[in-house]
C-alpha cells in the first residue's frame, strides 16, 4: 500500500483483556518499529524488527508486550492482561532497507484505552 | 546515545521563517541528525536528516554547527498547516529515540 496501516484504530479493552494490535508496513520495507506514545509524551522505542527477525525488544515495558513478524511482513503487537498504564497510542513505523534511503513512514497509530 | 535538547515550545507568525533548535553537544561522528514532526492525532512524519552539511528539500532546512554539537530546522514560510511537535533525533544504530520536541504554533 501507499502508507503503513494499522488496525483497529481505536479500541478499549477491560482490565486483564488481551489485546491484538495489527501493522501492515509499507511492502518492501525491511524494518518495522513499535512505540508507545503516552498523552502528551514522545514516542517511546518498544522493538525492532528486521525482516522476521526481530533484533531488539529493549523498550518493552514488561513480559506481557510481545510482539511478532513471522514472515516479515505484517506485524502483530499483543498485550496480555492489559492495565490502565497501557494506555496510550501504538505507533507502527517501517523503513526500506537503508541502501534506499533512510525515512521512516509511521501509521497512524492505535488509541488503546483500558478501562 | 546522545541525547538532544530543544525548548518546549516556540510561536511563529503565519509567513515568516520558523528558526526550531536543536542542542546535540554528545552525538559521535556517525550519527545522523534527523527531523520529524508530529500533527496532532498523527504518526509522526519525516522531515529532513544530515550528518555534517546543511541540507534543503521541500519542506526545510537544516542547518548543522560545524562542530556538529547543534543544528536548525527552518521552515522558510510558515503556514498554519505546519503547527505540530518538532522533534530532533540523533539516530543510534536503527532506532529512533524521541526526546519532548518543540511544539511549534503557527499564528495569523
Amino acid at each position: 500500500g501507499a502508507g503503513v496501516s494499522q488496525s483497529p484504530r481505536y479500541k478499549v479493552a477491560k482490565r486483564g483483556q488481551d489485546v491484538a494490535l495489527r501493522c501492515d508496513p509499507i511492502s518492501g520495507h525491511v524494518s518495522l518499529f513499535w512505540y508507545q506514545q503516552a498523552l502528551g509524551q514522545g514516542p517511546e522505542f518498544l522493538t525492532y524488527f528486521q525482516n522476521e527477525a526481530q533484533l531488539d525488544k529493549s523498550g518493552l515495558p514488561s513480559d506481557r508486550f510481545f510482539a511478532e513478524r513471522p514472515e516479515g511482513s505484517v506485524s502483530t503487537l499483543k498485550i496480555q492482561r492489559t492495565q490502565q498504564e497501557d494506555s496510550a497510542v501504538y505507533l507502527c513505523a517501517s523503513s526500506p532497507p537503508p541502501w534506499q534511503g533512510y525515512g521512516y513512514t509511521f501509521g497512524s497509530g492505535t488509541r488503546l484505552t483500558v478501562v | 546515545d546522545a541525547k538532544t535538547t530543544q525548548p518546549t515550545s516556540m510561536d511563529c507568525a503565519e509567513g515568516r521563517a520558523a528558526n526550531l533548535p536543536c542542542n546535540h553537544s554528545t552525538i559521535s561522528g556517525n550519527e545522523y541528525v534527523y527531523w520529524y514532526r508530529q500533527i496532532h492525532s498523527q504518526g509522526p512524519q519525516y522531515i529532513i536528516h544530515g550528518l555534517k552539511n546543511n541540507e534543503t528539500n521541500e519542506m526545510a532546512s537544516l542547518i548543522i554547527t560545524e562542530d556538529r554539537k547543534s543544528s536548525t530546522l527552518i521552515l522558510p514560510h510558515a503556514t498554519l498547516r505546519d503547527t505540530a511537535v518538532y522533534y530532533c533525533i540523533v539516530r543510534p544504530r536503527g532506532k529512533l529515540i524521541f526526546g519532548q520536541g518543540t511544539e511549534l504554533s503557527v499564528k495569523p
